[in-house]
């Protein structure tokens, strides 16, 4: 099964506290690529990181960082210093080949909100 | 131009009524989707074409149909739809297609579909 999995439903923090969101991932394949993207309410999904499963070095981005743990098949997403602009929704995502092409497996995402 | 498009921002149909949603892109890519997103759910896959041609159909209903007039447009033309079809309707595209690693895909804005 190709299956992402991200068991928190809605996080809330305060403003400048950290908060990591959780996404396990399932898949037979050896290569594959994972995804996270945000979604504020406005709707657009927008792109925040690709990672390969041959590449398992962490990511900075400003802010943003992510621990891709293949051992735990695991890639979860820290925020620090959260900000009010990053209440949005956030998908992790599975994408893999099929036999008809690819395809791109959501997870059921997590709601973040940030308070001042 | 590195955006995707979406027309109408929001459409409001009959059960008896057609209409189409346009996608449009010019970053060259050769990859265009249909992704379906009720509230509080994930974007569901409903379409990929790659090079023009349809290379995925996640069994969507047949009130459902795809067209692909040239590489940077996309169309979804919609007939006799239900209530339960309300959503968001989201286009995205991305570099490459088969096995090539250009594969994160730039979503639109998307569409918002009520069917009364």
């Amino acid at each position: 099964a190709q299956k992402v999995t991200q068991a928190q439903t809605e996080i809330s923090v305060v403003e400048k506290e950290d908060v990591t969101l959780d996404c396990v991932y399932e898949t037979r394949d050896t290569t594959y690529y994972l995804f996270w993207y945000k979604q504020p309410p406005s709707g657009e999904l927008v792109f925040l990181i690709r990672r390969n499963s041959f590449d398992e070095q962490n990511e900075i981005s400003g802010r943003y960082s992510w621990n891709f743990q293949k051992s735990t098949s695991s890639f979860n997403f820290t925020i620090t210093a959260s900000q009010v602009v990053d209440s949005a929704v956030y998908f992790c995502a599975l994408f893999f080949l099929t036999n008809s092409g690819y395809a791109l497996n959501f997870g059921k995402g997590t709601s973040l909100l940030v308070t001042p | 131009d590195t955006e995707v498009t979406q027309t109408p921002k929001h459409l409001v149909m009959g059960m008896t009524n057609k209409k189409s949603l346009k996608c449009e892109q010019h970053m060259g890519h050769r990859a265009m989707y249909w992704y379906k997103q009720k509230a509080k759910k994930p974007p569901e896959l409903m379409f990929v074409y790659s090079y023009e041609k349809l290379s995925i159909n996640e069994s969507v209903p047949s009130r459902f149909s795809p067209e692909c007039p040239n590489s940077s447009l996309l169309n979804l033309h919609l007939h006799a739809l239900q209530p339960e079809d309300s959503a968001l309707y989201l286009c995205a595209s991305s570099p490459g297609s088969g096995t090539s690693v250009n594969n994160e895909q730039f979503f639109g804005p998307g569409t918002r579909l009520t069917v009364l």
